[in-house]
């Protein structure tokens, strides 16, 4: 069955670091491009960092470069996100997607809480 | 990093036909195209139409896409309760090494 399963979310004090995982399945996961997209509550998408297949590209939106950090197993095709020093604007719903063609795969995705 | 710009809200009647826009610059609409994605209340967003036109396998062909210039977008024609959704559209952005996504059109079907 081609899916993303997310898991490692929670609720979190600011500054904390939480790590989120992605769990892929039914598709070449070595050979894909994959992402990070989040949802603030009542909010729109914001995409995050990407991974390329090589393992090695990688490229994060602003607002989490130098806190957030991408990562890739493909011998347990699991895509991760290490999110550091958190802040309370970092609270949202985090997907995790594949891109063969835009966004063409989505995990149910996993909620982030930034809270004191 | 600046977003694509989508207007917040269009309104249309049962079987009608509705036009959403996005509009970016040269580095992301204007260069590659955009890509479509709704989503439901509460559902992860679906892939309707990726660079510019190309539509994935079973999505409805009621739903077609184009772009001129900096401006992609959307139509859907004869609509149905089920098309009552958020839709975004997204592009990479050349110069920042980025995606971008417009802020979403909520669209309600009357």
């Amino acid at each position: 069955q081609v899916q993303l399963v997310e898991s490692g979310g929670g609720v979190v004090q600011p500054g904390r670091s939480l790590k989120l995982s992605c769990a892929a399945s039914g598709f070449p996961f070595s050979s894909c491009t994959m992402h990070w997209v989040r949802q603030a509550p009542g909010k729109g998408l914001q995409w995050v960092a990407v991974i390329l297949s090589d393992g090695r590209t990688e490229h994060y939106a602003d607002s989490v470069k130098g806190r957030f950090t991408i990562s890739r197993d493909t011998s347990k095709n699991t895509l991760y996100l290490q999110m550091d020093s958190l802040r309370t604007e970092d609270t949202a719903v985090y997907y995790c997607a594949r891109e063969l063609n835009a966004f063409d795969l989505w995990g149910q995705g996993t909620l982030v809480t930034v809270s004191s | 990093q600046a977003g694509l710009t989508q207007p917040p809200s269009v309104s249309k009647g049962l079987r009608q036909t509705a036009t959403l826009t996005c509009t970016g610059n040269n580095n992301n609409v204007g260069n590659q195209g955009a890509a479509w994605l709704q989503q439901h209340q509460g559902h992860p967003p679906k892939l309707l139409f990726y660079r510019e036109n190309n539509r994935p396998s079973g999505i409805s062909e009621r739903l077609s896409a184009s772009r001129s210039g900096n401006t992609a977008s959307l139509t859907i024609t004869g609509l149905q309760p089920e098309d009552e959704a958020d839709y975004y559209c997204s592009a990479w952005d050349s110069s920042l090494n980025a995606w971008v996504f417009g802020g979403g059109t909520k669209l309600t079907v009357l």
